[in-house]
């Protein structure tokens, strides 16, 4: 059981270059967000998915694009980086029941620099 | 729209000793999710303890606890016995209670980085 796994966990860009973020949960988990971590600033949620082809803005959601066509997946793009975008990025799913000892699940997250 | 404020960027504790990290929080909701998450230089967010606003009882994990005052809004993480291991950025978290298509999403506060010195 591999939880969330995100990849890469690292990634140099130069700016104007696009790429994209992978996120893939095993927990058949039906909530999935992406948050952005820069220091000073604690983690900022940049969009949220609650199922399959459903997604939404967050926080901080300009520059991003996301979409969710499996339960799965949740792969965040960036279609023109710019050095603002430099970052930690993380991924985290969740399942229905907020009563459980885990909440959400965290990836390991991916360091991001944009030259 | 909720908001969480950390007040202490940095503090520092002796090995053994115990040290408290501040949290304050605002919400217009009655019934949420508290939580502490520690990031160490690893960078995995590790849940470290929460605490549901119905409940009186403020919660515990071993040398964890927290001091939850919900007419203050404030919830604050007390640790003993400090370790070396416990060395890492604290963040304190908000989640409300509702079910709904926003209600998975967790409020950060800025954060406290915690050093244990020998």
């Amino acid at each position: 059981n591999a939880g969330v796994t995100q990849t890469p966990k690292f990634q140099v860009l130069k700016t104007g270059q696009s790429m994209t973020l992978q996120c893939a949960q095993d927990m058949n988990h039906e909530y999935m967000s992406w948050y952005r971590q820069d220091p000073g600033m604690g983690l900022r949620l940049i969009h949220y998915s609650v199922g399959a082809g459903i997604t939404d803005q967050g926080e901080v959601p300009n520059g991003y694009n996301v979409s969710r066509s499996t339960t799965e997946d949740f792969p965040l793009r960036l279609l023109s980086a710019a050095p603002s975008q430099t970052s930690v990025y993380f991924c985290a799913s969740s399942d229905r029941d907020r009563d459980s000892n885990q909440p959400q699940h965290f990836g390991d997250g991916t360091r991001l620099s944009i030259l | 729209a909720q908001t969480v404020t950390q007040s202490q960027p940095e503090m520092s504790v002796q090995e053994a000793e115990t040290v408290t990290l501040s949290c304050t929080y605002d919400t217009s909701e009655s019934n949420y999710y508290l939580f502490w998450y520690k990031q160490p230089p690893s960078r995995q967010m590790i849940l470290v303890i929460r605490q549901e606003a119905y409940k009186q009882q403020n919660a515990t994990e071993n040398r964890f606890s927290v001091n939850f005052q919900k007419a203050a809004k404030s919830f604050s993480l007390k640790i003993s016995d400090s370790q070396l291991g416990d060395t890492a950025m604290y963040f304190c978290a908000f989640m409300i209670a509702y079910s709904g298509a926003g209600s998975y999403q967790l409020t950060f506060g800025k954060g406290t980085k915690l050093s244990v010195i020998p």
